[in-house]
């Protein structure tokens, strides 16, 4: 089931901060949100997760909507290391797995 | 930081041998898992692992064992290998079963000829 819905890519100009946005309308109230990255031939690297409250750490901050219905991922200085696939997840805390959709494709520009 | 290291990055395989892809965390996490990608498919659950010698059928464990001996590895065994066994695995860990997150390997991308 595809709970959450990202767009295809992004591009984002180096320096620049990245706003990566999510929509998950069906969330429910004890679903988590979390963001993950894979850089090519690499495996999934965690970033940051959050229930409602808008959350911050050493690699980004991740805003949730008053209502849950979608949250925004933010690079705040993006790189060229940052260029990778996005993927924003959502998931009761007592969840076996964690459901990979396709994500957004984000491209750092120089 | 968490390290979980799997054993190969790359590993090519014959049509019925038995294959073993092996995982290690340093962090002491009661939780593992097994996942392979496939491109469309996305993540899949093959196995998991709550503590030692414990494991649990992921989504797709058909033509898959597990093994977990000591709680820092967790071994994936594909008892006779195919070549619809052809994927990208993921090994993961995570501390509890709660809202802590998993953190991944680098994978192993293997092939069966």
């Amino acid at each position: 089931d595809a709970k959450t819905t990202q767009p295809t890519s992004m591009d984002c100009a180096e320096g620049r901060a990245a706003n990566l946005p999510c929509n998950h309308s069906t969330i429910s109230g004890n679903e988590y949100v979390y963001w993950y990255r894979q850089i090519h031939s690499q495996g999934p690297q965690y970033i940051i997760h959050g229930l409602k409250n808008n959350e911050t750490n050493e690699m980004a901050s991740l805003i949730i909507t008053e209502d849950r219905k979608s949250s925004t991922l933010i690079l705040p200085h993006a790189t060229l290391r940052d260029t990778a696939v996005y993927y924003c997840i959502v998931r009761v805390a007592a969840g076996n797995q964690f459901y990979f959709g396709t994500g957004t494709s984000l491209t750092v520009i120089p | 930081d968490v390290k979980v290291t799997q054993s190969s990055r790359y590993l090519v395989k014959r049509t019925g041998e038995k294959v073993f892809l092996e995982c290690v965390q340093d962090m002491d996490h009661e939780n593992m898992f097994w996942y392979r990608q496939d491109p469309g498919l996305g993540l899949r659950l093959i196995y998991f692992s709550y503590d030692v010698k414990m494991k649990e059928k992921g989504d797709i464990p058909e033509g898959y064992s597990v093994s977990r001996e000591k709680k820092e590895r967790f071994s994936l065994i594909l008892e006779s290998a195919s070549t619809n066994q052809t994927s990208m695995y993921l090994c993961a860990s995570s501390l509890y079963i709660g809202d802590q997150p998993q953190h991944f390997g680098d994978g192993t991308r293997l092939s069966i000829l």
